[in-house]
């Protein structure tokens, strides 16, 4: 069993509407909690980065976070096409050690 | 700007061949990783490092070796004991532990 298990979609979704994204981890040793963007042909852009139960917003996203379930959550509102991308989850169990969900692809339509 | 270069952005391997990627940061970051991603896969972690000198096996190590003589260089080699090394590879950096982990571009290794 993974780690980080992550649903690799497609995704896709009108424009305008909200991208709900998620993950599920295994190892309740894991504090350290990340979203990450991924266009093709590039490198993982950081999104979002928390360590705490509860909710933590940043502009159009919100990065969700359950410990109790070991569930973690990334929404989108208002979608754009530019937000079509690969969407990555990671942990972290403070070693500096990453374990990675498989990535969700995201496609918004105009 | 700050941030992580890594080149080339493309490179083929023929049979038996070592090669290397280079993988350099301005970012003044203690701790550097190279990952190797795959399709449909997540990033699997080959070497990190979290101080000059020092460097540890991450869950994939074999067929690839790397060192740290410098601060900002963190290079991977690809040696011909990698029978599957057709990837794209992925060099990032942190401050440290607990820290969010900043990526580079990638580079594309293919077999000739």
């Amino acid at each position: 069993q993974k780690e980080v298990e992550q649903d690799p979609g497609p995704l896709s979704v009108p424009e305008g509407a909200i991208v709900s994204l998620n993950c599920t981890y295994s190892n309740s040793a894991f504090q350290y909690f990340m979203w990450y963007r991924q266009y093709s042909r590039k490198g993982p852009e950081l999104l979002m980065y928390t360590y705490s139960s509860g909710n933590k917003e940043d502009g159009r996203f919100t990065a969700q976070v359950d410990k109790s379930s070991k569930y973690i959550s990334l929404f989108i509102r208002d979608s754009q096409p530019s937000d079509s991308a690969t969407y990555l989850c990671a942990t972290d169990n403070s070693w500096g050690k990453l374990q990675f969900g498989a990535g969700t692809q995201v496609v918004v339509t105009p | 700007d700050g941030g992580i270069t890594q080149s080339p952005k493309y490179l083929f391997r023929k049979e038996g061949q070592n090669v290397t990627l280079s993988c350099e940061q301005n970012l003044n970051h203690d701790a550097m990783y190279w990952y190797r991603q795959d399709p449909g896969q997540g990033l699997r972690l080959i070497y990190y490092s979290q101080i000059v000198n020092d460097f540890q096996k991450g869950d994939i190590a074999e067929g690839y070796s790397v060192s740290r003589e410098k601060k900002e260089s963190f290079p991977l080699t690809v040696t011909s004991a990698q029978k599957n090394p057709t990837a794209f590879y992925l060099c990032a950096s942190s401050s440290g532990s607990n820290q969010p982990q900043h990526f580079g571009d990638g580079t594309r290794l293919s077999i000739l």
